[in-house]
């Protein structure tokens, strides 16, 4: 298994502000993923982080937006830029399965909200 | 494209009811698929999975069996407890990629 450390766990920003996320990991892996979660909705993909290459962003999701910094295998972080209220969400960082069929690790998420 | 569609909730029990929740999906292929449980303000855990058709994935007196012919992966408990009170997720890896694609997500309450 793999143990996902994600800090921090809650804030409270300013709108038009920046919040940094980061996501650590107790081993090595290729790929890491993060996710938001809207307020009652399911989980969408932001991107996912490979080292040594720049991430891969999903439909309606930008890098100016969301930069991500991926500079070992065992860490990465998440900035949501120039926030506003409908940033609000919970962000979940993730790492792949290491083999076919076996599950993905969650991190407890960050819950940002935006005032 | 890959999707999944998970029953609707809020859903509602008392102690000791009976559990489905119902999920299907549409994938090239024959994914893994999985349940994701999430704890009021925690992060997602695993709950149980299934790898290839028939499969039946089991953990905490949950189970789901792994349809082919439906592509259905239905999460079922004989008895909850107040502690299940979660929101449940389905899940499957889309085709091609390690990417998960999830159902829109199940609360469930239990009261007492």
């Amino acid at each position: 298994s793999a143990v996902i450390s994600q800090k921090p766990s809650r804030d409270i920003c300013q709108r038009g502000t920046s919040l940094t996320i980061q996501c650590q990991v107790d081993s090595q892996v290729t790929m890491m993923f993060w996710y938001r979660q809207q307020p009652g909705q399911s989980l969408t993909l932001i991107a996912t982080a490979n080292q040594g290459s720049e991430a891969t962003y999903e439909s309606g999701f930008v890098i100016d937006k969301f930069p991500i910094s991926r500079p070992n295998l065992t860490f990465s972080t998440l900035t949501v830029s120039n926030m506003s209220p409908e940033d609000s969400s919970i962000y979940l960082c993730s790492v792949a399965p290491r083999a076919k069929g076996t599950e993905a690790f969650f991190g407890q998420g960050t819950r940002l909200t935006v005032v | 494209g890959d999707s999944v569609t998970q029953m609707e909730g809020p859903v509602t029990l008392s102690e000791e009811a009976f559990l489905t929740i119902n999920c299907t999906y549409t994938a090239t292929g024959y994914p893994s698929l999985f349940w994701y449980v999430q704890y009021p303000g925690e992060g997602l855990q695993l709950l149980l999975k299934a790898t290839k058709a028939d499969d039946k994935g089991s953990n905490k007196g949950f189970e789901a069996t792994y349809r082919k012919e439906t592509t259905s992966f239905h999460l079922e408990k004989g008895s909850v407890q107040v502690s299940d009170s979660a929101v449940y997720f389905c899940a499957h890896i889309q085709g091609g990629s390690e990417k998960l694609v999830f159902g829109k997500g199940t609360k469930l309450t239990v009261n007492p």
